[in-house]
């Protein structure tokens, strides 16, 4: 049974924190990916990464960065917490159809 | 750059009625995936449409990917109570997913 999990479902940190958030699969995949989900915005495309150690942005990079050291592994960091950072954070990883993370719900105070 | 565009973005039926979304691309694409977000919880993969013109049917669900490979659509016959949920179209784009916003779909008993 294929699983993608991530280090926490709720998370709550203050304005200027550095904040990990961490993925990580178990099928092999060489795509990683982490969004973020607003309501009525859909799924945003953060950042994405096709093997260990190459990193592509998305369509909203601005504030994060993301770390990929190991294949199972992909990180996302946000280097000082803003409040309009607060939102759900998914996970996925792809061969042919994306396999999403249970979430991680951030809320920056 | 290529924008998926899905309306409706919100549909409240009554259970019994149909349901149909529909997901229309700027550019042709090579294939389609559509997604299912339960309340609570994360997009799960319900199926990729590849050929023009193609129809898939998964039970009640049905899904089209237009002749031009531009549009697709998802229609649920006799809605359920279990059917709901945002429902996502997401096309390929470099490597990764462009995903339409999504409908909501709520379903009366």
């Amino acid at each position: 049974d294929v699983k993608v999990t991530q280090s926490s479902r709720y998370l709550v940190k203050r304005t200027g924190e550095k904040v990990f958030l961490e993925c990580v699969q178990d099928m092999d995949h060489e795509n990683m990916f982490w969004y973020r989900q607003d309501p009525g915005l859909g799924l945003r495309l953060i950042y994405f990464s096709y093997d260990v150690k190459m990193k592509e942005k998305g369509d909203i990079p601005e504030g994060y960065s993301v770390s990929r050291e190991k294949k199972e592994r992909f990180s996302l960091i946000l280097e000082s917490a803003s409040t309009n950072q607060t939102s759900m954070y998914l996970c996925a990883s792809r061969t042919y159809e994306q396999y999403f993370g249970p979430g991680t719900r951030l809320t920056v105070t | 750059g290529q924008q998926v565009m899905q309306i409706p973005q919100y549909q409240h039926v009554q259970e019994g009625e149909d349901f149909t979304t529909y997901c229309n691309s700027s550019t042709t694409l090579s294939n389609i995936q559509w997604y299912k977000q339960r309340p609570g919880g994360h997009p799960v993969f319900l199926i990729q449409l590849v050929k023009s013109g193609e129809v898939k049917k998964q039970k009640r669900l049905t899904f089209q990917f237009g002749e031009a490979k531009k549009n697709s659509s998802l229609h649920i016959t006799a809605t359920q109570t279990t059917d709901v949920g945002t429902y996502f179209c997401a096309g390929p784009k470099a490597g990764k997913s462009t995903f339409g916003d999504g409908t909501t779909l709520t379903v009366k008993p």
